[in-house]
């Protein structure tokens, strides 16, 4: 069964730092691409990164470029979000998704999610 | 602001055929995929691709596209399909993804 378990998530003064983790178990995280991807409470949902299964490719969304850093440890089944210089408006759960394994150059889709960790950014 | 719009709220009478609709110049080029997300709970992918179901998926849901616009319809809606629901597709660059704003479907 596959699992996506985030954590990492609390509150946080503005500018500061946090870093999520996400811990995926069973299938073959080395081969699968993954992403970030936020809802702020009560809006809708926000893609935020993307990494390829070697993680030699990277996209990040305009709003998080240069303060967000996605990374990942494929010997242990893990996925990261190193967040800096948070914002009020970076409050949101962050979820992990995987990209499905049927996706092709023409069609891109999110088939397993965690559950989410909640990051709240305030003084 | 997205690059995909969706209308903010739909509605159906239970066991009737409803459409969510969205717009965007990238869905010309790239098919939207679907997701379903009930109150505290994580999305649920619903469609993707042409029209493919991930199992577990009721088959009164299907997806189509034309143009720049892709839709999710929903044939004899049932009460616990009352939920937001979300497209999801490339944007113009084809490297970023984007989801539409969401359409909250009420069943009554």
């Amino acid at each position: 069964e596959v699992q996506l378990v985030e954590s990492g998530g609390g509150l946080v003064q503005p500018g500061g730092s946090l870093r999520l983790s996400c811990a995926a178990s069973g299938f073959t995280f080395s081969s699968y691409e993954m992403n970030w991807v936020r809802q702020a409470p009560g809006k809708g949902l926000e893609w935020v990164s993307y990494i390829s299964s070697s993680g030699s490719t990277i996209y990040y969304a305009d709003s998080v470029k240069g303060r967000f850093t996605i990374s990942r440890d494929n010997a242990k089944n893990s996925l990261y979000l190193q967040m800096n210089s948070l914002r009020a408006e970076d409050t949101a759960v962050y979820y992990c998704a995987r990209d499905g394994p049927a996706a092709t150059v023409t069609s891109y889709y999110f088939d397993y999610w965690g559950q989410g960790t909640l990051v709240t950014v305030s003084s | 602001s997205s690059e995909l719009t969706q209308d903010p709220a739909v509605s159906v009478a239970l066991g009737q055929t409803v459409r969510i609709t969205c717009q965007g110049d990238s869905l010309r080029s790239y098919y939207a995929s679907w997701y379903q997300q009930k109150p505290g709970q994580a999305p649920v992918l619903v469609i993707y691709g042409k029209n493919n179901r991930p199992s577990g998926i009721p088959d009164r849901f299907s997806g189509s596209s034309s143009g720049n616009t892709a839709s999710l319809t929903i044939t004899g809606a049932q009460a616990e399909d009352e939920a937001d629901y979300y497209c999801n597709s490339r944007d113009s660059s084809g490297n970023l993804s984007v989801f539409g704003g969401g359409t909250k479907l009420t069943v009554l």
